[in-house]
Formats: C-alpha cells, structure tokens, sequence
C-alpha cells in the first residue's frame, strides 16, 4: 500500500507568517491528493482537492501544489483562525490513506 | 443543506458486536458514495470503509477487512457499520463522510459530527 507522510508533524509559527507542509507519496499518485483542516474539537473539512483546487470558500491564502509523490500546502499569511490539525490524503486508489497530520499553532 | 448524522456508538467488550448508522440528508443519496472514517482519541485520520453509490463496489482498509461489513439503504437514507470481533484498537470515534462522487473515487467533501465506539471491558 501506498504509505503518505508528511512533514513537519507540528509547527508553531506566527501570525502573518508564511506556512508550509508537506506531503510525500511513497508511490506516484498523479494529482489524487486532498488537504483537510480539523480545528480542535472540530469535524474535518476538506481544503484542496486535485492537489491543488481550492474549494469553495476557502480563503485565497491558502494553497497547494504538486504532482507525482510530493505535494505542499501554504498558508499564505498565517491568521488566528488557522490553529488546526491538517492532514493531506490520498484517493487515486484504495485504501485512501492520511497522511498523520501536521498540528499548526501559534507562537 | 447537506447533513449526515452518525448513531449508535457505545462502550463495548473485546470480541463484541455494534452496527452503526448515518442517516443522511440535504442531497441525492444515491448519486454519492459514502465513506467510514475513523479517529482514535488524540489520534490522526484512519479511512476505515467506502461503498459506491450502488452498493457494488466495496472496500475496507486491511485492520478491519472480514471483522467490518458496511452496507447502505438508498431507500430511505442511510449507511451502515456493521462491527465484529471487536478489539481495543477499534476504540474511535466514527465519521461517516459524503465523497464528492459516485463511485468513490474522489475527496470527502461532508462529514457528520461522529459517533464513539469504546471497546473495553
């Protein structure tokens, strides 16, 4: 089975600061490659999906890209309400996997 | 609007059984395929289960494969998780989740609010 990890699995970083996670396919999974942002005490909700279509409204600062095994997601300009647990996922096939999950808080 | 409510979650012995349901609403049913997903306390995501929108396509991750049976009533809504053999490490909470197609092969883009299984004796 295709194994996701990502990195880093945590973060602390300030407001207004520019974010970065990632994501690594052991194998290549074109661009079938979802992010999620779960809030403490929150249900997930899908972020990005094709690797890099931002779902409706979402807001702009957050983005995606990648293809193949590797895959970013960057918060543009880090805001309070962006403290959550993000996980990316694979869906090209099953099992549809999570990667562990990178938790974001502030500084 | 788009809901799907998660039931019954309860503390149960190793080796025991549980059904769970999702009653669904606000959308097509049976255009959608739907998804269990689990989440250990403190714990990260865990695709547990899909079933297309027919019901002829089935899949379970490996840790629950021939202990789980997931099914679906396009009649009147729902999905189920019927759970046997049950273990520790099936101690979760369930969310059952809309795919954004038919056939499973696409994001989750609805979650219900989850439903607790504790096994333990």
């Amino acid at each position: 089975d295709i194994q996701m990890t990502q990195s880093p699995s945590s973060l602390f970083a300030s407001v207004g600061d520019r974010v970065t996670i990632t994501c690594r396919a052991s194998q290549g999974i074109a661009n079938y490659l979802a992010w999620y942002q779960q809030k403490p005490g929150k249900v997930p909700k899908l972020l990005i999906s094709g690797a890099s279509t931002l779902q409706s409204g979402v807001p702009s600062r957050f983005s995606a890209r990648g293809y193949g095994t590797d895959f970013t997601l960057t918060i543009s300009s880090l805001q309070p309400e962006d403290v959550a647990t993000y996980y990316c996922q694979k869906y090209n096939r099953v099992p549809y996997t999570f990667g562990q999950g990178t938790k974001l808080e502030i500084k | 609007e788009v809901q799907l409510v998660e039931s019954g979650g309860v503390v149960v012995q190793p080796g025991g059984s549980l059904r769970l349901s999702c009653a669904a609403s606000g959308f097509t049913f049976d255009d959608y395929a739907l998804h269990w997903v689990r989440q250990a306390p403190g714990k990260g995501l865990e695709w547990v289960s899909l079933i297309s929108w027919d019901g002829s396509s089935i899949y379970y991750a490996d840790s629950v494969k021939g202990r789980f049976t997931i099914s679906r009533d396009n009649s009147n809504s729902f999905v189920y998780l019927q759970m046997n053999s049950l273990r520790a490490e099936d101690t979760a909470l369930y969310y059952c989740a809309k795919d954004i197609g038919g056939s499973g092969s696409y994001p989750l883009d609805h979650w219900g609010r989850g439903t607790l299984v504790t096994v333990s004796s």
